[in-house]
This record gives C-alpha cells, structure tokens and sequence, in this order.
C-alpha cells in the first residue's frame, strides 16, 4: 500500500519570505498526489493535484508543487508566504481506481508578521 | 448550497445517546466517505461509500454506524460512543476511485 511522509510537523516563516513543505511517498508505480490545506476548525481545501504530465503544477492562492520521480517527493512552493496562509497543510497520496488515499500528518505552518 | 455540507457543525453527547452526523455533496460525486481527525494524529479513513454501496469499512468499531441512502447523501449514526471518540469527523466526496476528494467543514464531536 502507499504511504507518505511529512517530515516537518511545525514551520515558521515570515511573511513574504518564500515557502517549501516537503512531502516524500512510497509506492511501487507513479501514484496520484495531492496537497490540501486546513485552516482552523474547518474541513480540508484542495490546492492542487498531480496525475500526470508536466511534473510542475500549479495551484490556487498561487501555490505550487513539484513531482519528482527519482526522489519520491512532491514538495509544496510559495514564493511569497502571506500571513493568512497559516494553517495546516496535509500532503496525500492516491492510486487509481482505488478508495484508499493516504494522508500524510500535516505540517502546520506559522506566518511571524 | 455548493459543495460538501455537514450538519451539525458541532455536537455533544453522552456515553448513552444515540445521534446522527449528516453530510450532503452537491457536486454529482459517486464516492463518499467519512474520516476521523483526532489531535496529533494522522487523518483516519473510516468509511467508503462508491455507487452507494460501502466498499470499506477500517476496522471500524460497531457504535459507529454509515448509511448511504443515495449517492448525494451520508450518514454517520452513533450510539453508545466512549469519550476517546471525541474528534473532527469529516465527509468528503470525490467523481471516482482515487480522483481528488472534496470535503465538508466537518463536525466536531465531544463526548462526555
């Protein structure tokens, strides 16, 4: 089955300065990724998804993410972090054809002004 | 209303009630499911919902019980819950199998 890591469970940047969260999976073939973010008492929002094709995708709220097979990673990017992204943000992974996605344990970001 | 709603958004309850949590995706969506979110825990898939037939259930215990009346509707029925049940329940919603998953705001459940 796959799984997926989020190896930093708490980040603080500050406001403006650019932004990377890492997400690392394990499975056997190309899987279908995925980043969410979940503000405070609320349920979780896409931002943007991987499939296939170009391995850099771009989301909302101008955040973006990259695929890259060799490193079994699909890292989160912003440029310009603005304080209303705090939140907590959860990388997952997905298979085709198949229910089970796999959330990783969220790394919760902190925006100093 | 768009979306995934949830009702109630918060609920409290005692070992001994029985109560449902609802959820309602207006997306046209063939797959349900609800998650567990507790604190400094990972994300808990519960319950799978495809064509309004459950295809998972994660060893989940007897107290919670799903129904899937049709594909725009999922419920959670709860009776007799324990106090380390208290967390965030989720509904989301995806097109198919493995395709990205809408979720609802949640419920927040306490149980005392």
């Amino acid at each position: 089955a796959q799984s997926v890591t989020q190896p930093d469970i708490h980040i603080t940047v500050s406001e403006g300065a650019s932004l990377e969260l890492r997400c690392n999976y394990s499975y056997g073939a190309t899987p279908y990724l995925f980043w969410y973010v979940q503000s405070p008492g609320q349920g979780l929002q896409l931002l943007l998804k991987y499939f296939s094709g170009d391995t850099l995708v771009q989301g909302i709220k101008g955040f973006e993410a990259e695929f890259k097979r060799s490193q079994s990673s699909f890292n989160l990017r912003k440029p310009s972090v603005h304080w209303s992204d705090a939140a907590e943000y959860f990388c997952a992974v997905g298979v085709p054809n198949n229910n089970d996605m796999r959330f990783g344990a969220g790394t919760r970001l902190t925006v100093k002004p | 209303e768009t979306g995934v709603t949830q009702t109630p958004r918060h609920l409290v309850m005692g070992m001994t009630n029985k109560k449902s949590l609802k959820c309602e995706q207006h997306l046209g969506h063939n797959a349900m499911y609800w998650y567990k979110q507790s604190a400094k825990k990972p994300l808990e898939l519960m319950f799978v919902y495809s064509l309004e037939e459950r295809v998972e259930n994660n060893s989940v215990p007897s107290r919670f019980s799903p129904e899937c009346p049709n594909s725009s509707h999922l419920f959670l029925h709860l009776h007799t819950l324990q106090p380390e049940d208290s967390a965030l329940y989720l509904c989301a919603s995806s097109l198919s199998r493995g395709s990205e998953q809408y979720f609802g705001p949640g419920t927040r459940l306490t149980v005392t």
